[in-house]
């Protein structure tokens, strides 16, 4: 079947450690999404790529990295920089930039101890 | 600028009775509109769209939404709600890059 994976469902990590959510696709699609989500806060952009080698922020960057190598995978890094990296990260996709739905994965919840 | 403002936080109904989660929205031409549902822990999964024409629309589990440009409304609705609906509703519209959404409504069902 055709989805998206995240991986893993849940993380821990230690303060001032970096971490790597992995999000990989086989819709075939152009574009992909990172989304950090608070409670209360509803969805917040953190990354997209409309293509492969080739990425844009979002509304909240800092402290996140991305790359973009296939078309298949859009990986998200949560680095030492970033201040407040508890929550559930959500990945998603769609055929390409300003066209339909978004697909979601099931979501990545991170935990900094 | 787009946005997107769910009025409400919470909402608690009866099993069996009728639901309606209120979505405005702001965007300066003809928008695509969305509703997400989400379970605890869980990605989003939609639950209807609107991109043009017929103004009510249809969308799974039983789902209805209205389109309504006087308003800048796009509100959900359901005739008869059962348990498993009990999750947190997004309503969600697209810009040029990617969507905005809500801030999300929390549905409680209760026996």
């Amino acid at each position: 079947d055709g989805g998206i994976t995240q991986s893993p469902k849940y993380l821990f990590r230690k303060e001032g450690q970096n971490v790597t959510l992995s999000c990989e696709q086989n819709l075939n699609h152009d574009a992909m999404y990172w989304y950090r989500q608070d409670p209360g806060q509803g969805l917040r952009l953190i990354y997209y790529s409309q293509i492969v080698n080739d990425f844009q922020k979002g509304d909240i960057a800092e402290g996140y990295s991305v790359s973009r190598e296939k078309k298949e995978s859009f990986p998200l890094t949560v680095t030492s920089a970033q201040k407040n990296p508890t929550a559930f990260y959500l990945c998603a996709s769609r055929p390409g930039a300003g066209t339909g739905e978004l697909f979601f994965g099931e979501g990545s919840r991170l935990t900094v101890l | 600028a787009q946005s997107v403002t769910q009025p409400d936080i919470h909402i608690t109904v009866s099993e069996g009775a009728s639901l309606e989660l209120r979505c405005n929205y702001s965007y300066g031409a003809t928008p695509y509109l969305f509703w997400y549902v989400q379970s605890p822990g869980q990605g989003l999964q939609l639950l209807l769209k609107y991109f043009s024409g017929d103004t009510l629309v249809q969308g799974i589990k039983g789902f209805e939404a209205e389109f309504k440009r006087s308003q800048s409304s796009f509100n959900l609705r359901k005739p008869s709600v059962h348990w498993s609906d009990a999750a947190e509703y997004f309503c969600a519209l697209t810009g040029a890059n990617n969507l905005f959404f809500g801030t999300g409504t929390r549905l409680t069902v209760i026996p």
